[in-house]
């Protein structure tokens, strides 16, 4: 069955960084896109990244465009967030979906805290 | 804030229908697939609608969807305890930045 798993959240000051790793299983990994989507404590779904099966072609939201970077190891079937410079109005909860055309979203990890605070 | 407009809540009786809109543009909505996404409490969101009506496999009947225009709903039919959840409308924007976007989400409560 498909398994998306999410590590890497933790606690981190204003300014700092932090990988956010998703191991998937179940499926052939490099066949699909990929994407990361937060939630923020009490709100709603935001998309913010997403990245191509094998091409390095990749997409961000505006309001991570330029501090974070999306990447994958089809070779280890796994997802990479790089988040920099993060700000408070970053906590959430991150989660990784597996992405196709037409039936976006049909997998989804668990999700993985990540908390920004001085 | 939001791309795709809810309504923040809506509210009916076990047995009952229920519907919830979801409303775009042209950018969106307009020219684009509407999934809608069940998430309950505490969980991550699972995928109920996608291309607009169609039903991954083991969502029941009872979930459906359509679209007209810029706007989609989803109706919910018999409604039973286990459906009070947040659900959130999502489609593909084509604007300055293109990504993914979604609702705002709609909480729903079973009466």
């Amino acid at each position: 069955q498909v398994q998306l798993v999410e590590s890497g959240g933790g606690f981190v000051k204003p300014g700092g960084s932090l990988r956010l790793s998703c191991v998937a299983s179940g499926f052939s990994f490099s066949n699909y896109y990929m994407s990361w989507i937060r939630q923020a404590p009490g709100k709603g779904l935001e998309w913010i990244s997403f990245i191509s099966s094998t091409s390095p072609y990749t997409n961000y939201a505006d309001s991570v465009k330029g501090r974070f970077t999306i990447s994958r190891d089809n070779a280890k079937n796994s997802l990479y967030l790089q988040m920099n410079t993060l700000r408070a109005e970053d906590t959430a909860v991150y989660y990784c979906a597996r992405d196709r055309s037409g039936v976006p979203f049909d997998y989804w990890g668990r999700g993985t805290l990540v908390t920004v605070s001085s | 804030q939001f791309v795709l407009t809810q309504p923040p809540s809506v509210s009916a009786a076990p047995g009952q229908k229920v519907t919830i809109s979801c409303s775009g543009s042209s950018s969106n909505i307009g020219n684009n697939y509407v999934s809608w996404y069940q998430q309950l409490p505490g969980t991550a969101p699972k995928l109920l609608i996608y291309e607009n009506n169609q039903r991954p496999s083991g969502i029941p009947d009872r979930f459906s969807g359509s679209k007209s225009g810029t706007s989609a709903t989803l109706d919910i039919t018999g409604l039973q305890s286990g459906d009070e959840a947040d659900y959130y409308c999502g489609s593909w924007d084509t604007s300055l930045n293109a990504g993914r976007v979604f609702g705002g989400g709609t909480k729903l409560t079973v009466l």
